[in-house]
């Protein structure tokens, strides 16, 4: 089946530093979604992207859907202590009833973020 | 506007029997997929439900099975547990559409299978 893989698995970084975190697949995905999850919770929305090359943002976060389809990259400027937690990107297939909401999840990278 | 709700928030159980977990979904929204999700690792997709059939199954045996209600809340049952059934089963909303595969997820239910 469908592999993802994110790396890194984790990241120790200084307050005020830019993050960097990437998810590769042996196959294509047609939406790339990342997601935080805090201790506890479930994941909580951060960026979707839909199509390949695009670029968005929201707020400190950028994310970017890889031109090959087989990747997508998520920076965090300017890190902040409630930043920390585990950072999962997940790729769906398509839009409408038929596979929207199947999501292959990577198995995350988890951000400390020291004060 | 409320968001994914789940019950039980926590739940032990022993081998061999039998659990239901809920989930109601996000206002408006009429898919409800269910995830599994390990200690340490991604949630794993289970099933989806759509229009109250399923929609697709992840891979997981049969006696993981669900439903969907018409108000679109959703169960998961799973039969004659095992202890590698134990983890975090996360229920994500969404609402079908050809412009957007978002999804919210609920708190989750933690399952311990003793």
């Amino acid at each position: 089946g469908q592999q993802l893989n994110q790396s890194p698995q984790s990241m120790f970084i200084q307050e005020g530093e830019d993050v960097s975190m990437n998810c590769t697949s042996s196959s294509i995905f047609n939406t790339w979604l990342w997601y935080k999850q805090d201790p506890g919770e479930g994941p909580v929305l951060l960026i979707a992207l839909y199509k390949a090359g695009e670029l968005t943002s929201n707020g400190r976060l950028t994310a970017q859907f890889g031109i090959t389809r087989k990747d997508s990259f998520l920076n965090i400027s300017a890190s902040i202590p409630s930043d920390v937690g585990i950072y999962f990107c997940a790729g769906q297939l398509g839009f409408g009833n038929t596979n929207a909401g199947k999501s292959t999840f990577g198995d995350g990278t988890t951000l400390t973020v020291k004060p | 506007e409320t968001g994914v709700t789940q019950s039980p928030t926590h739940l032990i159980k022993t081998r061999g029997q039998q659990v239901t977990l809920r989930c109601s979904s996000q206002s408006g929204h009429n898919t409800v997929s269910w995830y599994q999700q390990a200690l340490g690792q991604g949630p794993q997709f289970i099933f989806q439900y759509y229009r109250e059939e399923e929609n697709g199954r992840g891979n997981f045996p049969p006696r993981f099975s669900g439903l969907q209600f018409p108000n679109y809340s959703s169960e998961l049952n799973v039969n004659a547990l095992e202890l590698d059934d134990s983890a975090l089963y996360l229920c994500a909303s969404s609402l079908a559409s050809r412009t957007s595969n978002e999804q919210f997820f609920g708190p989750g239910t933690r399952l311990t299978v003793l």
